[in-house]
């Protein structure tokens, strides 16, 4: 069955520590992936998306992500944590019926 | 302000009530769709639309009816709901396929009482 895996449900860091919140999904999935942030009592906001080309993507507020199809993976970073960006962050692919196949989620908790 | 909005924001309502959700969107999308969004639980496809045709349900119950009289409006309703159906519901809407993302609202928690 086709997939999309986020690793942890929970992850703390320190304000202006590095942010990594880790995104696997299933070989079967096609390369449409994306990350989503939902903030308390909001619906979600598309960060940023990879679907062809450059495999290093930039998205809002600083974050990045990388697509490694070797690893299968599609990880989200931002080098210095904000107090402002403490939410659920969601990784999803699309799959070859073009639906959306959603990981379960990530909170980031930022420590002061 | 995301370009999708929804109606009411909060709604509490009785089992034996019938109360409609609304959605709507001027960004030029021609698809919508509804999500369930429960704690601790993954995101839920509901329903989708495309050019206004339903193409996918996802064996929702039928106390779940949904509606789409154009590209620019979506409606959920509601009636004699159970208390497992208290969650956050989402409205997206995307253009085409979706290949560039979905653009969701901020979502009207519902409380069954």
């Amino acid at each position: 069955a086709q997939s999309v895996t986020q690793l942890g449900s929970h992850v703390s860091v320190s304000e202006g520590a590095l942010v990594l919140l880790r995104c696997n999904y299933s070989s079967s999935v096609p390369p449409y992936l994306f990350w989503y942030v939902q903030y308390p009592n909001q619906g979600l906001q598309l960060l940023l998306k990879y679907t062809t080309g450059a495999t290093l993507v930039k998205g809002i507020n600083g974050f990045e992500a990388e697509f490694k199809k070797s690893e299968t993976s599609f990880h989200l970073t931002k080098p210095s944590a904000h107090m402002s960006d403490a939410a659920e962050y969601f990784c999803a692919g699309m799959d070859s019926n073009y639906q959306l196949i959603w990981g379960a989620g990530t909170k980031l908790i930022i420590k002061p | 302000e995301t370009g999708v909005t929804q109606t009411p924001r909060h709604l509490v309502m009785g089992m034996t009530n019938k109360k409609s959700l609304k959605c709507e969107q001027h960004l030029g999308h021609n698809a919508m769709y509804w999500y369930k969004q429960s704690a601790k639980k993954p995101l839920e496809l509901m329903f989708v639309y495309s050019l206004e045709e339903r193409v996918e349900n996802n064996s929702v119950p039928s106390r779940f009816s949904p509606e789409c009289p154009n590209s620019s409006h979506l409606f959920l309703h509601l009636h004699t709901l159970q208390p497992e159906d208290s969650a956050l519901y989402l409205c997206a809407s995307s253009l085409g396929q979706g290949g560039n993302g979905y653009t969701f609202g901020s979502g009207t928690r519902l409380t069954v009482v």
